[in-house]
């Protein structure tokens, strides 16, 4: 069974930082790409980025670019966002997700983790 | 990336067939073969009903299926139950290895 498990989350003030882990069971990580996607409390969701499986190659939402960094473990099976400068709009709850076809496939999503409530606020 | 447009809000009596919309721009629905519908019920992480317009995941009854034609895709959702009652989201591939979300519909079973 596969299963995700994101933690880190937090409240933080404007302007600090904050990574993000996301757990990975289940299945072949190294494999799969992996994505970040955001949903701001009552607000639809929003993709926040992707990373290949294990070539390194890294996409961001315009939204978080030079402010957010997606990186991966596979030897642990684990992926991370690194928040920089965050702001009060990054407020959010954080999912990790996996689709359902191994390789690049940054299309859509099969799995999801429970998320994890980031709070940037003074 | 502009959001793609749902309706807010959509509503079918139990049994009854609902059609919830999802429309974009011929730079991402209508270019892509990439859309995929999510059901998300309050408190919950999001679940794939639809993917790749058609797809259905195992496990996901027959009673939704998807559809699309030129920029606006479809998710219908036949022989509605109370259990279908929760937010529905579009998503589509952009380009660029971007994807983006539709604002959401609440579906209500009456």
């Amino acid at each position: 069974e596969v299963q995700l498990l994101e933690s880190g989350g937090g409240l933080v003030q404007p302007g600090g930082s904050l990574r993000l882990s996301c757990a990975a069971s289940g299945f072949t990580f190294s494999t799969y790409a992996m994505t970040w996607v955001r949903q701001a409390p009552g607000k639809g969701l929003e993709w926040v980025s992707v990373i290949s499986g294990s070539d390194g190659y890294t996409f961001y939402a315009d939204s978080v670019k030079g402010r957010f960094t997606i990186s991966r473990d596979n030897s642990q099976n684990m992926l991370y966002l690194q928040m920089n400068s965050l702001r009060a709009e990054d407020t959010a709850v954080y999912y990790c997700a996996k689709g359902p076809r191994s390789g690049w496939y940054p299309y859509s999503f099969d799995s999801w983790g429970q998320g994890s409530l980031v709070a940037v606020s003074s | 990336q502009s959001a793609l447009t749902q309706p807010p809000s959509a509503s079918g009596s139990p049994g009854q067939s609902v059609t919830i919309s999802c429309t974009g721009t011929s730079s991402d629905v209508g270019g892509y073969n990439y859309v995929s519908w999510y059901q998300q019920h309050p408190g919950k992480a999001p679940k794939v009903m639809i993917y790749e317009v058609t797809k259905r995941p195992s496990g996901v009854p027959d009673r939704f299926s998807g559809s699309k034609s030129g920029n606006t895709a479809s998710l219908t959702v036949s022989g509605l139950q109370a259990e279908d009652e929760a937010d529905y989201y579009c998503s589509s591939y952009a380009g660029s290895n971007n994807v983006v979300f539709g604002g959401g519909t609440k579906l209500t079973v009456l």
